[in-house]
């Protein structure tokens, strides 16, 4: 199976960077990707790494080190909608199994 | 251009009762998801679907079935309500292969309460 761990929270003022850690155990590893939520709304995809490496869309940003089993998304110059909760998504890709599974999440609180 | 189209969006059931959860796209994905989310746990993979005709288990199956009749849609059903089962489901779908197959489309939620 799958696990993953990241911080429950995570607080900063506007204008911070924020760096959300996720380290993962899965047998077949096939990616890590990042969704937002907010306000318990629907999820929505920010990014994916398949390879190591940073990945970079606009003030967000995703690193994947598979060797040590751990990825993080960073969040500059945070503003105030950036407050909800972030997870991180391994794809455990198995013979047939597809099955997507997320981290318990971490929430950002962004004062101003 | 609906994406993932959920309903209810709420329900309130008592212990015992049955009910179906809808789950429709419109988007031509091959896989289809439901997860439950609780306060602290983050989305839990319930059942899932990787075409029509096809369902598999996921992390928390029990008191659950499913059925992929079509394509498009993917039914969420519960036998006998549970209070356990008070929860926010989400359903999503996406591609099946590379980014596509990481990248899943929510729907809106829906809130169950078993009373």
């Amino acid at each position: 199976g799958q696990s993953l761990e990241q911080p429950s929270e995570v607080t900063a003022v506007e204008g911070a960077i924020v760096q959300i850690n996720c380290t993962y155990q899965t047998s077949g590893f096939y990616g890590l990707s990042w969704y937002q939520q907010h306000d318990g709304g629907a999820p929505t995809f920010l990014s994916y790494n398949a390879l190591d490496g940073l990945e970079e869309t606009g003030r967000f940003s995703s690193f994947l080190s598979r060797s040590d089993s751990y990825g993080y998304l960073l969040l500059q110059e945070l503003q105030m909608k950036d407050s909800a909760s972030y997870f991180c998504a391994v794809r455990d890709h198995r013979a047939s199994d597809y099955k997507l599974s997320f981290g318990a999440g971490t929430t950002v609180t962004v004062r101003a | 251009n609906a994406g993932v189209t959920q309903t209810p969006k709420f329900r309130v059931l008592k212990t015992g009762q049955s009910m179906t959860l809808l789950c429709a796209q419109d988007m031509n994905h091959e896989y289809m998801y439901w997860y439950r989310q609780d306060p602290g746990m983050g989305l839990r993979l319930i059942h899932y679907s990787v075409g029509e005709g096809t369902t598999a288990k996921g992390e928390v199956p029990d008191g659950y079935n499913v059925s992929r009749l079509k394509k498009q849609n993917f039914l969420l059903g519960l036998e006998s309500a549970a209070p356990s089962q008070t929860s926010v489901y989400f359903c999503a779908s996406s591609g099946d292969r590379g980014l596509g197959a990481n990248v899943l489309t929510f729907g809106a939620g829906s809130r169950l309460t078993v009373l």
